[in-house]
C-alpha cells in the first residue's frame, strides 16, 4: 500500500540553524501539506501546496518558514533560522484530489531545537 | 476561531464493549469529517471519513454526523486492547485546504 515517507526521522539542531525537513508523498497524489504537533499538544495545520504553489497557510507558517517541490517526488519544509519553540513532531500529509478528501499522513520527524 | 472540542479522556472500556467517541465543531459550514487514530510517538492514522448527514459503517467503526448539531462521533464496536489508542477528530471548513484537528481522546480499552 503506498505511503508517505518523510526523513529523516529525528533531527536534532541549535537555535538559529537552518533546517530542511523532507518528505516524499504518495505517487499521484496532488495536494500536499505540512502539519506539526508540538508534545502534548494539538496536531496544527502550517502550510497546503498544490500545482507548485501554497495554497493555504497558517499563522503559524511565517517567513522563517517556506515549502518547495524541487522534483516531481520531493516535498520539503524549511526552518530558516530555528527556534527553541520550534520543537516538535512535523507530519507531512498528501491527498489524490480525485474526488476524494482524505488526507494521509508521513511517519514525522521530531525536530528538537536545543 | 474555528474548533474542534474533544473530551481528552481517557475514556476506559472493558475488553468486547462499544466505545463511544465523540466530538463537536464550530463552523457551521464545515464540508468534511475525519478521524484518526494516533498511537503515542506515532503519527495519525486514518480510519473514518464521513461527508453526509447519517451513519457510515466500516467493519469495527462506525462513524455519525449531525451537521445541525454540529456533532460527530465515532463507535468502536467489539473494542479491543490494541484499540488504545488516543482518536482525533478532524473538520475541513469549505473553501479551505486545512485540517483543524481536536486534541483527541484517549480510549484504554481494558483485557
Amino acid at each position: 500500500e503506498p505511503e508517505v515517507t518523510q526523513t529523516p526521522s529525528h533531527q536534532v539542531t541549535q537555535m538559529g540553524q537552518e533546517v530542511i525537513l523532507r518528505c516524499v508523498p504518495i505517487s499521484n497524489h496532488l495536494y500536499f501539506y505540512w502539519y506539526r504537533q508540538i508534545l502534548g499538544q494539538k496536531v496544527e495545520f502550517l502550510v497546503s501546496f498544490y500545482n507548485n504553489e501554497i495554497s493555504e497557510k497558517s499563522e503559524i507558517f511565517d517567513d522563517q518558514f517556506s515549502v518547495e517541490r524541487p522534483d516531481g517526488s520531493n516535498f520539503t519544509l524549511k526552518i530558516r533560522s530555528t527556534k527553541l519553540e520550534d520543537s516538535a513532531m512535523y507530519f507531512c500529509a498528501s491527498k489524490s484530489g480525485l474526488n476524494q478528501d482524505e488526507q494521509f499522513f508521513g511517519p514525522g520527524t521530531r525536530l528538537t531545537v536545543l | 476561531q474555528k474548533e474542534v472540542e474533544q473530551n481528552s479522556g481517557p475514556l476506559s472500556v472493558p475488553e468486547g464493549a462499544i466505545a463511544s467517541l465523540n466530538c463537536t465543531y464550530s463552523d457551521r459550514v464545515s464540508q468534511s469529517f475525519f478521524w484518526y487514530r494516533q498511537y503515542s510517538g506515532k503519527s495519525p492514522e486514518l480510519i473514518m471519513s464521513i461527508y453526509s448527514n447519517g451513519d457510515k459503517e466500516d467493519g469495527r467503526f462506525t462513524a455519525q454526523l449531525n451537521k445541525a448539531s454540529q456533532y460527530v462521533s465515532l463507535l468502536i464496536r467489539d473494542s479491543q486492547p490494541s484499540d488504545s489508542a488516543t482518536y482525533l477528530c478532524a473538520v475541513r471548513g469549505t473553501g479551505r485546504r486545512a485540517l483543524t484537528f481536536g486534541s483527541g481522546t484517549r480510549l484504554q480499552v481494558q483485557p
